[in-house]
């Protein structure tokens, strides 16, 4: 079955600690995996994807195969940073996502 | 705005009625998806099309509801007599399909938020 599990609904930090949010997959084959991120009323925006191996805001994830693990990682946190973050995954045929039920961080100041 | 444009952003009706979203993507986006979301959970995909082509409904889609593309651009969603368990906020997206260097980046519409009494 194809399906996206992130495990914490909510993850707090102070600012300037690092961040690690987890998130897991079962697909069969390989899936292309996203990091979605909404932040307080503004609609759904990609952050990343593991295709383009690129750090935005600072964020980085990389795709652990063996693991089947596609962690979303910061260093330092910002205030900023605050908002609902949503693992994602389509198929090779580029058709729709799979999200997961998404984890809000939390950066207290 | 160039973004995906979704309306109403808002829409209260009772329960038993039907009701129509639209759904205006990117210029020229040639994918346009569907999801719906409820309180605590990500976005759930309902279907999506290709162009004018509805390449495929999920299990979610029940007959109640239908999605047209009529002309490869603009897109509606209809819930006939709608149920309160309807209550969520329906999402749009669109893409295009890219060459080799990248695929299925979706952008997002601000959504339809539906509650029905």
């Amino acid at each position: 079955a194809q399906r996206v599990t992130q495990p914490e609904k909510l993850l707090s930090v102070f600012k300037g600690a690092p961040v690690e949010l987890k998130c897991n997959y079962s697909y069969s084959g390989s899936p292309e995996l996203f990091w979605y991120v909404q932040y307080s009323r503004q609609r759904l925006q990609l952050l990343l994807r593991h295709i383009s191996r690129e750090s935005i805001k600072g964020f980085t994830a990389d795709l652990n195969k063996g693991e089947t693990s596609f962690h979303l990682k910061k260093p330092f946190a910002q205030e900023e940073d605050s908002a609902m973050y949503y693992c994602a995954l389509s198929g090779l045929r580029a058709d729709k996502l799979i999200f997961g039920t998404g984890t809000r961080l939390q950066v207290f100041p | 705005d160039t973004g995906v444009s979704q309306n109403p952003r808002h829409k209260i009706t009772k329960r038993g009625q039907n009701v129509t979203f639209r759904c205006d993507p990117i210029s020229e986006h040639n994918r346009l998806y569907w999801y719906r979301q409820t309180l605590g959970q990500g976005p759930e995909f309902l279907t999506y099309f290709q162009n004018e082509a509805q390449l495929e409904k999920s299990r979610l889609l029940s007959d109640r509801f239908s999605a047209e593309r009529p002309k490869g651009s603009f897109s509606t969603l209809e819930i006939q007599r709608t149920e309160q368990g309807d209550s969520a906020m329906y999402l749009c997206a669109s893409s295009t399909i890219t060459g080799t260097g990248g695929k299925n980046i979706q952008y997002f519409g601000a959504g339809t938020r539906l509650s029905v009494l």
